[in-house]
């Protein structure tokens, strides 16, 4: 079965300091990976993806994420956090079996940006 | 206006009444997904639907029905409502090769 892992469930730093969230994933196939952030009150929105060609992506607001196929890692980070990072963070898989398919969510990290 | 649309957006409901979810989506993709939040449990999934005859359970789907009207609706419903159903519930969109697009939830209790 499919499943996402979380490490870090509550994370606390200062603005300004470096950040990195830990994702790993169990599934033998192919893979789409994604983050996803979720403001308090809001939805999910996109952060960053993965399907195919570098493994290092970037994506909005200076985050970006390292798809490591030979540890199952997709972890998150950032240089600089800042205060309006604040927020709780979903890593999901989206693992393959021919075009049938499952998007499978962590249990989610939450960031605490203090000033 | 918003991608996927749910509704209602907020709804206090007692035990053993039925309720239904509804979602939309204007993105015209094939797949929709019906997903539960809770404090430390992330996003669980409940059913997702890859087409209008396509339905599939998913790790929670005990107490759950849902119903793929159309492409574009994909219906949730809690026959009787328990209180540990209490929840934020989201819809989700996506396509073989997109990401997922999520509407706006919807807050439930039941008591």
């Amino acid at each position: 079965a499919q499943s996402v892992s979380q490490h870090n469930h509550h994370v606390i730093l200062s603005e300004a300091a470096s950040l990195e969230l830990g994702c790993n994933y169990s599934y033998g196939g192919t893979v789409n990976l994604f983050w996803y952030v979720q403001y308090p009150g809001q939805h999910l929105q996109l952060l960053l993806k993965y399907f195919s060609g570098d493994p290092l992506v970037k994506g909005i607001k200076g985050f970006e994420a390292e798809f490591i196929k030979s540890k199952f890692s997709f972890n998150l980070r950032k240089p600089s956090v800042q205060w309006s990072d604040t927020a709780e963070y979903f890593c999901a898989v989206n693992g393959y079996t021919g075009t049938a398919s499952k998007l499978t969510f962590g249990t989610g990290t939450r960031l605490q940006v203090t000033l | 206006d918003a991608d996927v649309t749910q509704t209602p957006r907020n709804r206090i409901t007692k035990t053993g009444k039925r309720i239904m979810l509804e979602c939309s989506q204007t993105k015209g993709h094939d797949r929709m997904y019906w997903y539960r939040q809770d404090p430390g449990l992330g996003l669980r999934l409940i059913y997702y639907s890859f087409d209008v005859k396509d339905i599939n359970k998913g790790e929670i789907s005990d107490g759950y029905s849902v119903s793929r009207q159309a492409q574009a609706k994909f219906s949730l419903s809690l026959e009787s409502a328990i209180p540990n159903q209490t929840a934020l519930y989201f819809c989700a969109t996506s396509d073989l090769n997109t990401e997922a697009f999520f509407g706006q939830g919807t807050r439930l209790t039941v008591v």
